[in-house]
């Protein structure tokens, strides 16, 4: 039984690139969420998506972020136009059911991603 | 704005002692805490989480007390064995879906 999987682990992007992060979550599970971890700090909510649907996008920045969860495929965090301050490790969790019910998350290793 | 917060960045306790991680809180929304623990290059996995309705819980070794007039909870372990060395976080939520986190603390534990 997969955990959470996400890919790439290490990503290396240069100023102005895109970068595009995958979350597949745990079979069974219809919840994801994306959380970001700058150096020595927490994680920081980002995103809350259903299959197909934004729940809440409230700690999402307000520009060249987004984040889709297709019916099929996996969860994407796309950061277009990547600058230096976005380097950080992003991290994907996913829950069969709402955290509103205090169903606990199951994270991912993460993407770590640096930006030259 | 930090609503939870972990005051000390680092532990060091002898194997087979106590180790005692601390978290406060601002928001008093909050009505459900967790503690994750996560190893370096892998991700937080929970560890133990209580509700606002209780002041104790205990699982094995780690026992989470909360309470809830300070905005404080620690998180017990005991006795501290050297494979539970890792940054531990505590977490917090309220009645949305979001989990609020602390900067974490990382924890030694000397052979």
């Amino acid at each position: 039984n997969a955990g959470v999987m996400q890919n790439p682990r290490h990503l290396v992007r240069r100023r102005g690139q895109e970068a595009r992060l995958r979350c597949s979550p745990m079979k069974g599970h219809s919840h994801v969420y994306w959380y970001r971890q700058l150096p020595e700090e927490g994680l920081k909510f980002m995103v809350y998506l259903q299959k197909e649907n934004i729940i809440d996008e409230s700690g999402m920045p307000k520009e060249r972020f987004s984040a889709e969860f297709p019916k099929e495929g996996p969860s994407i965090l796309r950061i277009q136009q990547v600058v230096r301050g976005d380097s950080a490790a992003y991290f994907c969790a996913s829950s069969e059911q709402m955290t509103a019910n205090n169903e606990k998350l199951f994270f991912g290793s993460g993407t770590q991603l640096s930006v030259l | 704005d930090q609503q939870v917060k972990q005051n000390s960045p680092s532990l060091s306790v002898q194997e087979g002692r106590i180790s005692i991680l601390n978290c406060d809180y601002t928001n008093s929304m909050f009505d459900y805490f967790l503690w994750y623990k996560k190893y370096p290059a892998e991700g937080p996995t929970f560890l133990i989480s209580i509700s606002s309705i209780k002041d104790k819980n205990e699982d094995g070794r780690f026992t989470v007390f909360l309470n809830k007039s300070a905005k404080h909870l620690s998180l017990h372990i005991v006795p501290s064995q050297p494979g539970d060395s890792a940054v531990y976080f505590c977490a917090a939520k309220g009645s949305g879906s979001r989990l609020t986190f602390g900067e974490g603390t990382q924890l030694t534990v000397n052979p």
